[in-house]
């Protein structure tokens, strides 16, 4: 059984820019979900794909946005970043329906300077 | 006020000690509890989860949820200097895969 990956590890980027990343679900899992975690603190929900559409977001502006393919794999992409978007950018699967089992990946360190 | 409180420690105990982590929360719709690991610079690791109230045990590990009280438990057995992480506490309500994190307590078992 393949666990969840995501990539790249560590990305450095400039205030302003765009940036995506990547995950892939666990094998048998349809349901992606992506956090933010600052310094410090517990994960922050962003919101959740299934089948391809996002089904439920948290508090967070529209230039966070993202992506679920037919594999189940997904993206989540920021625009016009800001300083504090640095954070762990972290992505769970599960089953449908079963979101007290959310298995996370390792997770993407992002700094904005 | 946070949905969801938790003491961020540190806690430091000897190794085999019993181990008492806690949270509280405020919103009385919260069914599933969960209880994960994360090592530095690593992603969490899911424990356990209990529905409702009650009990759960698993090894070392025993969850407990007293939704009168609005706190949930985590106790850990003969700890080992292997425990020592940040240990969150997430819930989730009806209809919602959302989960809600405390901000996490970090342990530390000394040899």
């Amino acid at each position: 059984e393949t666990g969840v990956t995501q990539s790249p590890t560590h990305l450095i980027k400039t205030r302003g820019q765009q940036v995506t990343l990547r995950c892939s679900s666990q094998s048998g899992h349809n349901t992606v979900s992506w956090y933010q975690q600052a310094l410090g603190q517990g994960p922050q929900f962003i919101f959740q794909y299934y089948r391809e559409e996002e089904n439920g977001r948290g508090n967070f502006p529209p230039r966070f946005s993202g992506l679920q393919f037919p594999n189940y794999s997904s993206e989540l992409n920021v625009n016009a970043l800001e300083l504090d978007d640095s954070a762990l950018y972290l992505c769970a699967s599960s089953l449908a329906g079963a979101g007290y089992e959310q298995y996370f990946g390792p997770g993407t360190r992002l700094t904005v300077t | 006020q946070k949905e969801v409180e938790q003491d961020p420690g540190p806690l430091s105990v000897p190794e085999g000690a019993i181990v008492s982590l806690n949270c509280t929360y405020s919103n009385s719709a919260f069914q599933y509890f969960m209880w994960y690991r994360q090592y530095s610079r690593k992603g969490p690791e899911l424990l356990m989860y209990t529905y409702s109230s009650g009990n759960k045990e698993d090894g070392r590990f025993t969850a407990q949820v007293d939704k009168s009280s609005k706190y949930i438990s985590l106790f850990i057995r003969d700890s080992q200097p292997s425990d020592s992480a940040t240990y969150l506490c997430a819930m989730s309500g009806p209809g919602t895969d959302k989960l809600i994190f405390g901000t996490g307590t970090r342990l530390q078992v000394f040899p």
